[in-house]
């Protein structure tokens, strides 16, 4: 079943605002972690945060974790026109398995 | 620095004819290592991954199959592709013991079964 579901499915801003997106999931975790798809290209990693963080910051990036409502949000501040992406959180599903189970990720559009 | 790399990037193919899809890691030694398939406008589906040479673990029965012949090196294959094989592949390696840390993709194969 899907673990991560990101929230909108699609976002359209304009450049200059501020671009806020959505993840929950449905396991314990013992990290989540976003990451960004150009189109047709492989995916990227921005950030990761554990399960005892609330929230961690890299550049203008700011994602929250609140593993009580098992959500968490990734927001982009003073967007450009080249953050035009997808983007997916992942979630290790809290066991001590290999895997990543992603979400089907939120396609933002930044207008110039 | 550690690099992965993938290849064909695109690849059409008619049904019933086989595959095989390689993705390479430099850099790093007894990688973990992943095969996606992501349909259009959608997220990713785990189809197998390996934490050694000889070691996969298939997630979802379908008609492909996965081999790992040398350390850095995973294979993607199948025998007769059909139609519903058409996707994007993506090749993922994450470091030794650290199976549900940070991940690095490979830039993707594009197949197009027809």
């Amino acid at each position: 079943s899907q673990q991560g579901e990101e929230d909108p499915q699609a976002l359209s801003i304009q450049e200059g605002e501020n671009a806020t997106m959505n993840c929950s999931y449905k396991t314990s975790i013992n990290n989540l972690q976003w990451y960004r798809q150009n189109s047709g290209r492989g995916l990227v990693h921005l950030i990761l945060i554990r399960s005892n963080e609330r929230e961690k910051h890299s550049g203008r990036l700011r994602v929250t974790l609140d593993t009580s409502k098992k959500s968490s949000s990734l927001l982009i501040t003073a967007s450009r026109a080249a953050d035009t992406a997808s983007y997916f959180c992942a979630t290790d599903g809290g066991d001590s398995s290999y895997k990543l189970i992603f979400g089907s990720g939120t396609r933002l559009l930044v207008r110039p | 620095s550690q690099t992965i790399h993938q290849w064909p990037a695109t690849l059409v193919q008619p049904v019933g004819s086989p595959l095989s899809l390689e993705c390479t890691v430099e850099g790093t030694s007894n990688p973990n290592l992943y095969w996606y398939r992501q349909a259009a406008g959608r997220g990713l589906q785990l189809l197998f991954y390996s934490v050694g040479i000889g070691q996969i673990s298939s997630e979802v029965p379908q008609n492909l199959s996965a081999s790992r012949p040398q350390d850095r090196q995973f294979i993607l294959s199948s025998k007769k592709l059909l139609l519903s094989d058409s996707g994007f592949y993506l090749c993922a390696w994450s470091a030794e013991g650290q199976g549900g840390e940070t991940q690095y993709f490979g830039p993707g194969t594009r197949l197009l079964v027809l």
